[in-house]
């Protein structure tokens, strides 16, 4: 298994420019989410998915949009950058939260992201 | 005050030193992640626990849900152990459920420690 993937590894962006940022997981999990890392503060949540086209808001959901046409895919799109969006991020995944709370969390490799 | 505090943020230690990394959360239900980043970025998730012990290797983690407490042992540190330690309290989230009808949760992170073994 290739677990959690994203790319690009790396982006430089202009303000007011767009792109997506790709994630990936091939363990049928069900649940998977988009979090921002930023110096000083702790991984804060984006967007979240529950399965294939449910998806919802995180803690700061503000220019970023997410959809879930398969359960394997979970891209995060970026609609107009904004130096306030240069970040880290990253994709997670985790299995059915059936289970309650202690559904390890696998997370991809990250991207980090620029906007000048 | 932050829901979940570390401390300490930064600790430096030499090669075979006994490390503690301790956590409070004054959120969330009665568990506790402790995930690892190492200095390339990648996060690992090392525990989840709900009571007790764990122990993986020469990673111990202690959780006291009472009080809202939990900590991570290294015994006989190694540089390869330098890395940002991080843990995260899962809280119940209103939100879309899951079609399998599990109860949603968010993880809130703590800021994380930045720990340094020196040879």
């Amino acid at each position: 298994n290739a677990g959690v993937t994203q790319t690009p590894k790396f982006q430089v962006l202009k303000t007011g420019q767009s792109m997506t940022l790709q994630c990936a997981q091939d363990m049928n999990h069900e649940y998977m989410s988009w979090y921002r890392q930023d110096p000083g503060m702790g991984l804060r949540l984006i967007h979240y998915s529950v399965g294939a086209g449910i998806t919802d808001q995180g803690e700061v959901p503000n220019g970023y949009n997410v959809s879930r046409s398969t359960t394997e895919d979970f891209p995060l799109r970026l609609l107009s950058a904004a130096p306030s969006q240069t970040s880290v991020y990253f994709c997670a995944s985790s299995y059915s939260r059936l289970a309650g709370v202690y559904n390890e969390q696998f997370f991809g490799p990250g991207t980090r992201l620029t906007v000048l | 005050k932050n829901e979940v505090e570390q401390s300490p943020q930064n600790l430096t230690a030499q090669e075979g030193e006994f490390i503690t990394i301790n956590c409070s959360y004054s959120v969330g239900i009665s568990a506790l992640h402790w995930l690892q980043q190492h200095p390339g970025g990648g996060i690992v998730s090392l525990f989840m626990l709900s009571s007790g012990k764990k122990k993986h290797g020469r990673l111990i983690a202690t959780i006291n849900i009472q009080e809202k407490h939990s900590s991570l042992h290294i015994t006989a540190s190694h540089p390869r152990d330098s890395a940002v330690y991080i843990c995260a309290a899962p809280s119940h989230h209103e939100g879309v459920r899951s079609p399998s009808g599990g109860s949603n949760y968010k993880l809130t992170f703590g800021k994380g420690t930045l720990l340094t073994v020196n040879p």
